[in-house]
């Protein structure tokens, strides 16, 4: 099924810990979006990447690092988990036919 | 910085009847598109309606549909005929046009039960 597909859904971090949050989309689209989603704030961009090989840092970028692997593949790295980094964290793509985005499904993020 | 606004964190409503959720947006843009997703607890987000800012016609999907007042920047939700399914967590947003710049500001949310 044509989408965005994100691994993890869930994960339980140690502070201090490191991990890789993937995310892929098969429907061919130049630009994906990496947001987290806290209570009471909606959701905020933490990067993005407008095509393979470029990327920009979003409204909440500190602590975080992506790679755009190639035009499917974007992901968000955490080199060293903090308990602020708690958070639901969605990868999305746009298409550019109606301006919509496809989310990904999201993965919940503890870090204790 | 574009900014958008729901200022009613949480709401409740009577099965079958008719809901109005906020939104409002600050931009200097002109070419914008405007959008409400719905987000059941299954965390899926999921899109309701969406506006494209050069249009006057107020967008319609089956029970919802918004009352866009461009120079009010103002942008609301109605849910009519509410239905248990539509209880979640809504969402505004604002997008610019164009290829540029295309990343989505959401508003905080609105928390919106339905009673049966």
């Amino acid at each position: 099924n044509a989408g965005v597909t994100q691994t993890p859904k869930f994960q339980v971090l140690k502070t201090g810990q490191s991990m890789t949050l993937q995310c892929a989309q098969d429907m061919n689209h130049n630009s994906m979006y990496w947001y987290r989603q806290d209570p009471g704030m909606g959701l905020r961009l933490i990067y993005y990447s407008a095509s393979e090989g470029t990327t920009d840092k979003g409204e909440v970028p500190n602590g975080y690092n992506v790679s755009r692997l190639n035009k499917r593949e974007f992901s968000l790295r955490l080199e060293s988990a903090a308990p602020s980094q708690t958070s639901v964290y969605f990868c999305a793509s746009i298409r550019y036919s109606d301006y919509g985005y496809t989310f990904g499904s999201g993965t919940r993020l503890t870090v204790v | 910085a574009q900014t958008v606004t729901q200022s009613q964190p949480e709401m409740s409503v009577q099965e079958a009847e008719t809901v109005t959720l906020s939104c409002t947006y600050d931009t200097s843009e002109n070419n914008y598109y405007l959008f409400w997703y719905k987000q059941p607890p299954s965390r899926q987000m999921i899109l309701v309606i969406r506006q494209e800012a050069y249009k006057q016609q107020n967008a319609t999907e089956n029970r919802f549909s918004v009352n866009f007042q461009k120079a009010a920047k103002s942008f609301s939700l109605k849910i009519s005929d509410s239905q248990l399914g539509d209880t979640a967590m809504y969402f505004c947003a604002f997008m610019n046009g164009g290829y540029n710049n295309n990343d989505m500001r959401f508003g905080a949310g609105t928390r919106l039960t339905v009673k049966p």
